[in-house]
């Protein structure tokens, strides 16, 4: 069965950096496309970064040049490094497994781990 | 980037009941629509994908229809587990894969 275990959240201030792992179980990180999703305290949800198994990486325009997606083959991690944080920035972030041919949904989804930004 | 929105925002009904659930796209998003379900505290759930593919595992009584720019997600009879919000998604245009706000069902 397929896992997703995100750990590395934490409060940081405004300005500083933290980087996101999502461990996988079941299927290989380096296989297929990955994504990071975030959920501001009770809001809905917005996508943050991708990755394909190609290795092209794709980021949504308010994490531009700030954030980094990443993976580990060996340790069948992926990871985001999420730098110049802002009190925005504060969500439950969740890592993705995108499915499909051409057109990719998000199929199986980690547990989530909380960011909080705030001085 | 294309724009997902539901209506209505809040769904008040009963157990037993019908509920319909619409998502418009600001553009056609061909049938490259998922639905997920998110209950309080938890992760999010796909419920439906390619508009109207059940996942592994989701009960029969929920069905999904719809093409190009409206979508319909319908929960033939409420169950308690089913009270939770629902959100849709369009995965065709990319970057960014965009959400809709969400819709609430609730218990009338």
């Amino acid at each position: 069965e397929e896992h997703l275990v995100e750990s590395g959240g934490g409060l940081v201030r405004p300005g500083g950096s933290l980087r996101l792992s999502c461990a996988a179980s079941g299927f290989t990180v380096s296989g297929n496309y990955m994504s990071w999703v975030r959920q501001a305290p009770g809001k809905g949800l917005e996508w943050v970064s991708g990755i394909y198994n190609d290795g092209s990486t794709y980021y949504a325009d308010f994490v531009k040049g700030r954030f980094t997606i990443s993976r580990d083959k060996s340790k069948n991690t992926l990871y985001l490094q999420m730098n110049s944080l802002r009190p925005e920035d504060t969500a439950v972030y969740y890592c993705t497994r995108d499915s499909g041919f051409l057109y990719y949904y998000m199929d199986v989804w980690g547990k989530g781990t909380t960011v909080t930004v705030s001085s | 980037e294309i724009v997902m929105t539901q209506s209505p925002a809040t769904l008040s009904l009963s157990p037993g009941e019908r509920a319909t659930l619409s998502c418009r796209a600001s553009q056609s998003v061909s049938n490259n629509l998922a639905w997920f379900q998110q209950k309080p505290g938890q992760t999010p759930r796909l419920l439906i994908y390619g508009a109207s593919t059940r996942a592994t595992g989701v009960p029969a009584r929920f069905s999904g229809s719809g093409s190009g720019t409206e979508f319909t997600l319908t929960i033939s009879s409420l169950q308690s587990e089913d009270f939770a919000v629902y959100y849709c998604q369009q995965y065709n245009n990319w970057p960014p894969w965009t959400f809709g706000q969400g819709t609430k069902v609730e218990i009338k």
